[in-house]
């Protein structure tokens, strides 16, 4: 069965610096996102991104955020200076049609 | 506000026994409602969805719901819990098209 992967599972990083996490999608969806969940709270919608540009985004999804699909497989998200209260899991998913997501296994982020 | 709900955070029960995880959802109209499994270290994993049609609805690993529109509920059910049952449990709405808004998570834990 297709799923979504991502990598890398884990990431630590220093604070300030730039942080790419990487998801191949399911090869035939077309609409694609970005959740994360800080430890112990809710799962929190980022970003969705359909035909190269974002359709929506949250109050979250700041200047430092961004998104891309370089190629036909990956869908990065990009933090460009992290900030300690970015440590979160960070879940990418997939559709065809909007309206079922499939999510990948998380990229566990810790800033430090 | 709309809202997602779980007023259970954690529920243990035992082995063999039946399970009932509450999820009310405070919306205009009838969302798209999810459930979807989290266990340890994992991804999240779609159990079942709800968009329209027969309000019970049948899922994987043996779980069912059943949407009840004059309580704004969608609560998720197990005959028969299984050990490996064990893991957080999150209920899901999307509106219409886009972001899945979550609920805080139910934590099962299943007695010997």
């Amino acid at each position: 069965e297709p799923e979504v992967t991502q990598t890398p599972s884990h990431q630590v990083t220093q604070m300030g610096q730039e942080v790419i996490l990487r998801c191949v999608p399911i090869s035939n969806h077309l609409y694609f996102y970005w959740y994360r969940q800080i430890l112990g709270q809710k799962v929190e919608f980022l970003v969705s991104f359909y035909n190269n540009e974002i359709s929506e985004k949250s109050e979250i999804f700041d200047d430092q955020f961004s998104v891309e699909r370089p190629d036909g497989s990956n869908f990065t998200l990009k933090i460009r200076s992290t900030k300690l209260e970015d440590s979160a899991m960070y879940f990418c998913a997939s559709s065809d049609n909007q309206e079922t997501q499939y999510f990948g296994p998380g990229t566990r982020l810790l800033v430090l | 506000a709309q809202s997602v709900t779980q007023p259970d955070i954690h529920i243990t029960v035992s082995e063999g026994a039946s399970l009932e995880l509450r999820c009310n959802y405070s919306y205009g109209a009838t969302p798209y409602l999810f459930w979807y499994v989290q266990s340890p270290g994992q991804g999240l994993q779609l159990l079942l969805k709800y968009f329209s049609g027969d309000t019970l609805v049948q899922g994987i690993k043996g779980f069912e719901a059943e949407f009840k529109r004059s309580q704004s509920s969608f609560n998720l059910r197990k005959p028969s819990v299984h050990w490996s049952d064990a893991a957080e449990y999150f209920c899901a709405v999307v509106p219409r098209g886009n972001m899945l808004t979550f609920g805080g998570g139910t934590r099962l834990m299943v007695k010997p």
